[in-house]
Order: C-alpha cells, then sequence, then structure tokens
C-alpha cells in the first residue's frame, strides 16, 4: 500500500494563479481531510469528506474548493492564489471519523505564492 | 482562538533524558488526545493517545499522562535518542467532529 500520496511535492504560484493540489489514498478510508500548516500554528483543518459526493468546510476554508468524486481522490483547489496562502498543505485519511480513530497523513505540498 | 495550547516551541535534550511536552485545552467535550509526530519533510503520523477515562497511558519509552481535573496533558519520552528528534504535536478532538491540534514542539535529542 502505498498510503496517501499527494502531488505535486513543490509549488511557486503568482498572485492570481490557480492551481489543484492532489491527493490520492489507497486504504479504502472513507474519511479523507485537507490541513494547512503554518509555522508555529500546528494544522488547521480546510475541508474534509466523509465519503464520494460528500464534502464539508473546517476551521479555514476560504479561498478553497473541493470535490471527491471518487473514494480514492480529494483533489484541494486554490483560486485566485494569494500570499496568505502560502504554507505546507497536507492531506489525510481514515476509515471513520468517530474519535479514536487514526488519521494517516500524505508527505505534503509546499506551496509559495508570490 | 487557540483551544489547545502546547509548549515548550522547542526543547533540546541530552541522549538519555526525559523529555516532557505539555499541552493544554480549553473544551470539556473534547474525549481524544493523540499525540503525532512529525519529521522533516514528512507528513505527521500518530504516536500514542489516551481518552480522559484514564489518567496515564504507556507505549515503549513514551508515556502520556493526563489530568482531566486541570485540562492538561503531557508527552513523556524516557531515555530519548537522537532519533526521537522531531517536532510533535498534541491534539484534541470531538467524536465526529474536528481534531485541534497544538502549535507544535520541536525536540531535539544531543548525542
Amino acid at each position: 500500500n502505498a498510503g496517501v500520496t499527494q502531488t505535486p511535492k513543490f509549488r511557486i504560484l503568482k498572485i492570481g494563479q490557480s492551481m489543484t493540489l492532489q491527493c490520492t489514498q489507497d486504504m479504502n478510508h472513507n474519511y479523507m481531510y485537507w490541513y494547512r500548516q503554518d509555522p508555529g500554528m500546528g494544522l488547521k483543518l480546510i475541508y474534509y469528506s466523509v465519503g464520494a459526493g460528500i464534502t464539508d468546510k473546517g476551521e479555514v476554508p476560504n479561498g478553497y474548493n473541493v470535490s471527491r468524486s471518487t473514494t480514492e481522490d480529494f483533489p484541494l483547489r486554490l483560486e485566485l492564489a494569494a500570499p496568505s496562502q502560502t504554507s505546507v498543505y497536507f492531506c489525510a485519511s481514515s476509515y471513520s471519523r468517530t474519535g479514536g480513530d487514526t488519521q494517516y497523513f500524505g508527505p505534503g505540498t509546499r506551496l509559495t505564492v508570490l | 482562538q487557540q483551544q489547545v495550547k502546547q509548549s515548550p516551541q522547542s526543547l533540546i535534550v541530552q541522549k538519555g533524558g526525559i523529555s516532557i511536552i505539555n499541552c493544554a485545552y480549553e473544551n470539556t467535550a473534547f474525549d481524544y488526545f493523540p499525540w503525532y509526530q512529525q519529521f522533516p519533510g514528512k507528513g505527521p503520523a500518530l504516536l500514542i493517545a489516551i481518552r480522559p477515562d484514564v489518567s496515564e497511558k504507556k507505549e515503549g519509552r513514551f508515556t502520556i499522562s493526563f489530568n482531566k481535573s486541570a485540562k492538561q496533558f503531557s508527552l513523556h519520552i524516557m531515555d530519548s535518542q537522537p532519533g526521537d528528534s522531531a517536532t510533535y504535536f498534541c491534539a484534541a478532538s470531538i467524536k465526529n467532529n474536528d481534531m485541534r491540534f497544538g502549535a507544535g514542539t520541536r525536540l531535539t535529542v544531543k548525542p
């Protein structure tokens, strides 16, 4: 099993550009998440999905969009990139969302917006 | 509003020493408290977790101590090794709800 994979690993965007961060998991997990990690701030939840076709906002959703057409894939879309979106983005998945279920994280995408 | 406060931001420990990282939470509804370990360039990985119905959980050299009345929990790493050098995050969640992370502690274990 590859676990959770993310592409690209690094990306530099200009202000106003858009891009899609890809996330794929091969563990047949129902739940998937997108976090951003800023220095000294821990991880903050952007969006999550409880299954194909169902998504919901997390703590910091503004400026992002997601879709979940399959169990395996959960892409994160950035429209009109802004410097405030410079961060490291992590995708994660879990079998369920009940408290106590392990979230498995991908290796991250480091995004810089200039 | 930071729901989980973690300290210290950074910690340097000699090989063989004890590393202690502390977290405090505000929401008494939290019912699951995991610790994640993150190496540079990697995603966080679950290290150990505890529920509020127990005061301590030990897995190898790693121990979580939980104080429900004080709304605090801590990670103790016994016999710290250079390979333990990483960033550690505490977190808290409510059943079927978001997981809230602390800001992280960068641990350096000197040989």
